[in-house]
């Protein structure tokens, strides 16, 4: 059956640090990944998008790889800070699925000081 | 330019009722998903609306039902509440165009609890 894990553990690391989660999937073949900031009681929030003919996309602190043999994907922010706590999502979207998405269950990370 | 809202924020119904979620997309977007999120997981797509018509649906049963609006607004329906129904309720704009893979734009949910 089609699967997507993300690490279910909080990640805690302290500031100035570069903070790595994981998206790892299978059964899927994804034409795009996205990658979303949700807030406690809040809507996600859209950070980055790579395509399955991209391998990094880079945003500011933000990074994003792609490895479509492996089905996985590494979401990377640098330079960390307390503001970037948050938990983190990854979304996979299909060739022909319009923008339906399927969502990881999240990682929760926590910055600290 | 004005972000996607959603209404009610909280809603409290008992099982079997019927309850009605509304959202307003983001301007310009002409298309709507919406999405349940139990606690602890990620979002679960239930449906899309694509200029007004259905485009793809989840794993939800037919109780599970919307509108879109030419305005491109929504509603989600919900007959025959059941206790697992409680969730956040998200609703995401986006524009769709042909081969492109846009980016959603969340409103912030409405929470249902089911009692």
């Amino acid at each position: 059956s089609q699967k997507i894990e993300q690490n279910s553990e909080a990640l805690n690391i302290q500031e100035g640090k570069t903070a790595t989660l994981t998206c790892n999937y299978t059964n899927y073949s994804p034409a795009y990944l996205q990658w979303y900031r949700q807030d406690p009681g809040r809507g996600p929030v859209f950070l980055l998008l790579i395509r399955e003919n991209e391998k990094e996309k880079r945003k500011e602190r933000l990074k994003v790889t792609f490895d479509t043999t492996l089905k996985q994907s590494l979401f990377h922010i640098t330079a960390s800070q307390p503001a970037d706590s948050a938990t983190y999502l990854c979304a996979l979207g299909i060739t022909g699925g319009g923008n339906k998405l399927t969502f990881g269950t999240g990682t929760q990370l926590k910055v600290e000081l | 330019e004005t972000g996607v809202t959603q209404s009610p924020t909280h809603l409290i119904k008992t099982r079997g009722q019927q309850v009605t979620l509304r959202c307003s997309s983001q301007s310009g977007h002409n298309t709507v998903s919406w999405y349940q999120q139990a606690l602890g997981q990620g979002p679960q797509f239930i449906f899309q609306y694509y200029r007004e018509e259905e485009n793809g649906r989840g794993n939800f049963p037919p109780r599970f039902s919307g509108l879109q609006f030419p305005n491109y607004s929504s509603e989600l329906n919900v007959n025959a509440l059941e206790l697992d129904d409680s969730a956040l309720y998200l609703c995401a704009s986006s524009l769709s165009l042909p081969a492109s893979y846009n980016e959603q734009f969340f409103g912030p949910g409405t929470r249902l609890t089911v009692l």
